[in-house]
């Protein structure tokens, strides 16, 4: 199956602090997308990027779709405590059928 | 709107035996997957189906059957359980297969022992 390569695996900041995390592919996307999964939930998706080069934001959140369309990041400004939970990058190749998902990022933040 | 639903929440099987976890979606959605998810590991496509009587393979379809006979419904079947099929199960739906943003269930926790 694709490998995505998602970094960090965790992080532990403090309230208020600016995140990054990316993900990595060894093929080229058509979409990137970004999920939030909260303990014992199904993830939930929070943006997605349709072309190479494209920044978009919701919220304090800002992704973007890599000029090389095998990366992508996604930025949180200033963390709040109800940041916490795992964030998955995912995306599709051919077509919107399948989806891969990147193994996670898990995010803590001390108040 | 119920959303997803999945039942059941958790369930412990042995080896061999045989089970379905349900899935439903009251959205008209006619896109519906099927994912696990292990530790460390992200959410792995198993099967999924465009539309009723339409389904597909997934990364990791071995192990599980699927069906669609109507919009709302899209079961998942262990034939044979493993102790490798231990992980939780996310059931998704999506309006049809050109909309990205899938909505997904709250999952079922499944031990083989």
């Amino acid at each position: 199956g694709q490998q995505l390569n998602q970094s960090p695996q965790s992080m532990f900041i403090q309230e208020g602090e600016d995140v990054s995390m990316n993900c990595t592919s060894s093929s080229i996307f058509n979409t990137w997308l970004w999920y939030k999964q909260d303990p014992g939930e199904g993830p939930v998706l929070l943006i997605a990027l349709y072309k190479a080069g494209e920044l978009t934001s919701n919220g304090r959140l800002t992704a973007q779709f890599g000029i090389t369309r095998k990366d992508s990041f996604l930025n949180i400004s200033a963390s709040i405590p109800s940041d916490v939970g795992i964030y998955f990058c995912a995306g599709t190749i051919y077509n919107f059928n399948k989806f891969y998902f990147g193994s996670g990022t898990k995010l803590n933040v001390k108040p | 709107n119920a959303g997803v639903t999945q039942t059941p929440k958790f369930q412990v099987l042995k080896t061999g035996q045989s089970m379905t976890l349900q899935c439903a979606q009251d959205m008209n959605h006619e896109y519906m997957s099927w994912y696990r998810q292990d530790p460390g590991m992200g959410l792995r496509l198993i099967h999924y189906s465009v539309g009723a009587g339409i389904t597909d393979q997934g990364e990791v379809p071995n192990g599980y059957n699927v069906s669609r006979s109507t919009t709302e419904d899209f079961p998942l079947r262990l034939l044979s359980a493993a102790p490798s099929q231990t992980s939780v199960y996310f059931c998704a739906s999506s309006y049809d297969d050109s909309d990205l943003e899938q909505y997904f269930g709250p999952g079922t926790r499944l031990t083989v022992t």
